[in-house]
């Protein structure tokens, strides 16, 4: 099992639509959730990052985390085909340094 | 610029020979990390710095060696590139735990990246 899940997709949405993407982690020791949009050819850019259960909210986007069933997700509400990207999710265990560990991402399609 | 940079962008390089990617920060983050990303893979943690000397192994380092001697700069060097090493290579920064809002502080930024082929 690794330690950080994805659906590699696509998620197919249309536009205006919620996109939600989905991440499950394996260590229960994880304490920091963080993620992450990669287009095309480009580098990872921080869109949210989440400690505590529930819901953070920033513009169009929500992270949602629930320790207890070991999930963290994404919703992107009034998709955009702009958003049409790899969405990596990443995962820090509180133990020393802050090493994350990156889920496979699942990539996202918004279609006008 | 102000920012996290990587050089070259682009490398070919051929079987056996020594490469070195560049990576410097302007930010003064302590922390300093060298990822691979492959398909099929994502991101993948190959070497990591706390601060200017102090190095550590990350989840893929064999072939890779490092070093970091001021805090702006943590070059990637393959000492005897393989086929296997052909790569999209990333460098990232962060401030690590410091300050109150400690938890803030984990957010790592990465530079352009460097695609590198070995032939």
């Amino acid at each position: 099992q690794k330690e950080v899940e994805q659906n590699s997709g696509p998620l197919s949405v249309p536009e205006g639509a919620i996109a939600s993407l989905n991440c499950t982690y394996s260590d229960r020791g994880s304490q920091s959730f963080f993620w992450y949009r990669q287009y095309s050819g480009k580098s990872p850019e921080l869109i949210m990052f989440i400690y505590s259960n529930g819901d953070k909210e920033d513009g169009r986007f929500t992270a949602q985390l629930n320790k207890a069933s070991q999930y963290v997700s994404l919703l992107i509400r009034d998709s955009q085909p702009s958003d049409s990207a790899t969405y990596l999710c990443a995962v820090r265990r509180d133990t020393g340094f802050q090493k994350l560990v990156f889920g496979t991402g699942t990539r996202l399609l918004v279609s006008p | 610029d102000a920012g996290i940079t990587q050089s070259p962008r682009y490398k070919i390089t051929e079987t056996g020979r020594q490469v070195t990617l560049m990576c410097h920060q302007t930010w003064s983050h302590s922390y300093m990390f060298w990822y691979r990303q492959d398909l099929g893979h994502g991101l993948r943690l190959i070497y990591y710095s706390a601060a200017a000397d102090i190095t550590d192994k990350g989840e893929v380092p064999d072939g890779y060696v490092v070093s970091r001697s001021k805090t702006e700069n943590f070059p990637l060097t393959l000492e005897s590139a393989t086929r296997s090493q052909t790569s999209v290579y990333f460098c990232a920064s962060g401030e690590g735990d410091r300050g109150l809002n400690s938890r803030a502080k984990n957010i790592q930024y990465f530079g352009a990246g460097t695609r590198l082929s070995v032939l």
